[in-house]
């Protein structure tokens, strides 16, 4: 596609349910990257894929966290026994690391809200 | 480990003026060095970046950013600032050589009265 999609754009949780929040990058963008904004702050980094590959996921803050992308495209966030602190939008952000062009695109982000 | 220091939390300019916006990082070598816009409820914008060579460099909307190696800063600027410019700016740093995470600074809120 043209830019990177995220969905939900908006989701509310109880406290203890399990989300799962979806990118879609750029089309042939084999970099991915997952990004948490707590309010007022700057995007922290969660994970980074190349293609299928999770090559980094020390950002991550718990083994609550986990994030997948099979088949090297599409990724999911998934957050299990969600908790009032996980509250934040998530962002999502796709590159295509050729040469010198840290071309990151961001996706509009899923905001969650967790009650 | 790097960082990002965005001294300025909130500034406000009118609009027409010029604008600054100061960003600081710690790193051992010369980074990747972006600034980002967030407009409310919006994801984040690339304006400009810095890899090498010439050390102003020029993005959309007006921007412009030079990048000091003596001060460690890389700061925004514009001429002359439009109400549409207010947002919040994030400056960010990546590792060089590679596909990297980036290292974002806390943001500068700008507010920009008519």
């Amino acid at each position: 596609g043209a830019g990177v999609s995220q969905s939900p754009r908006y989701k509310v949780a109880k406290r203890g349910q399990d989300v799962a929040l979806r990118c879609d990058p750029i089309s042939g963008h084999v970099s991915l990257f997952w990004y948490q904004q707590a309010l007022g702050q700057g995007p922290e980094f969660l994970t980074y894929f190349q293609n299928e590959a999770q090559l980094d996921k020390s950002g991550l803050p718990s083994d609550r966290f986990f994030a997948e992308r099979p088949e090297g495209s599409v990724s999911t966030l998934k957050i299990q026994r969600t908790q009032q602190e996980d509250s934040a939008v998530y962002l999502c952000a796709s590159s295509h690391p050729t040469g010198s062009d840290y071309g990151y695109t961001f996706g509009s982000g899923t905001r969650l809200t967790v009650v | 480990a790097q960082s990002v220091t965005q001294p300025d939390i909130h500034i406000t300019v009118s609009e027409g003026a010029s604008l600054e916006l100061r960003c600081n990082y710690s790193y051992g070598a010369t980074p990747y060095l972006f600034w980002y816009v967030q407009s409310p409820g919006q994801g984040l914008q690339l304006l400009l970046k810095y890899f090498s060579g010439d050390t102003l460099v020029q993005g959309i909307k007006g921007f412009e950013a030079e990048f000091k190696r003596s001060q460690s800063s890389f700061n925004l600027r514009k001429p002359s600032v439009h109400w549409s410019d207010a947002a919040e700016y994030f400056c960010a740093v990546a590792l060089t050589g590679t596909a990297s995470k980036l290292t974002f600074g806390t943001g500068t809120r700008l507010q920009v009265t008519l």
